[in-house]
């Protein structure tokens, strides 16, 4: 069974960092692209980045371009978000799911991100 | 990297049929065949129901199905049933390696 559980999640004052991270099973990690999707409360999905399966190619939504960090470790079934001088707007739940974009069919639960003085 | 517009709500009863717009440009809908439709029911994760314009993961009910014209792509439901009442969200490849979210559609079943 597939299974996604994210962890690191929770209050962070603005300016502050947070690393994300996701851990895999129930399929062979290496062989797939992962994708950080994040919603704010009561708002709609917002794709925030994703990476290749050997870590070589990352993309972001501009807003988080040059403070997010997105990488993997395949040895450990991981999947991790470093997150940098968080902003108010930051604040959200943020999911991993499996797949790049075209077809992400296995989503975890969510890590609530509140970023506030 | 603007958000896809789909209206913000949509109803039907029972046993009818809906149907969920999405639109977008060249750049993104209208240009590639990487259309994706995601169903989310109140404090769940998204679900996937409909990826590559009109393609049906394992599992997701023949009722789902979706189409696109241009830069516009469209998920229907036949058949509504009281468990498809959720807020739906499209998704597309845009140009640059980006992925862009529509702002969702309350479905509400009568």
């Amino acid at each position: 069974e597939v299974q996604l559980v994210e962890s690191g999640g929770g209050l962070v004052q603005p300016g502050g960092s947070l690393r994300l991270s996701c851990a895999a099973s129930g399929f062979t990690f290496s062989d797939h692209w992962m994708t950080w999707v994040r919603q704010a409360p009561g708002k709609g999905l917002e794709w925030v980045a994703n990476i290749k399966q050997d870590g070589g190619q990352k993309y972001y939504v501009d807003s988080v371009k040059g403070r997010f960090t997105i990488s993997r470790d395949n040895a450990k079934n991981s999947l991790y978000l470093q997150m940098n001088s968080l902003r108010a707007e930051d604040t959200a739940v943020y999911y991993c799911t499996r797949g790049g974009g075209r077809c992400n069919s296995y989503w975890g639960q969510g890590t609530l991100v509140t970023v506030s003085s | 990297q603007s958000a896809l517009t789909q209206p913000p709500s949509a109803s039907g009863s029972p046993g009818q049929s809906v149907t969920i717009s999405c639109t977008g440009t060249s750049s993104d809908v209208g240009g590639y065949n990487y259309v994706s439709w995601y169903q989310q029911h109140p404090g769940k994760a998204p679900k996937l129901m409909i990826y590559e314009v009109s393609r049906r993961p394992s599992g997701v009910p023949d009722r789902f199905s979706g189409s696109k014209s241009g830069n516009t792509a469209s998920l229907t439901v036949s058949g509504l049933q009281a468990e498809d009442e959720a807020d739906y969200y499209c998704n597309s490849y845009a140009d640059n390696n980006v992925w862009v979210f529509g702002g969702g559609t309350k479905l509400t079943v009568l």
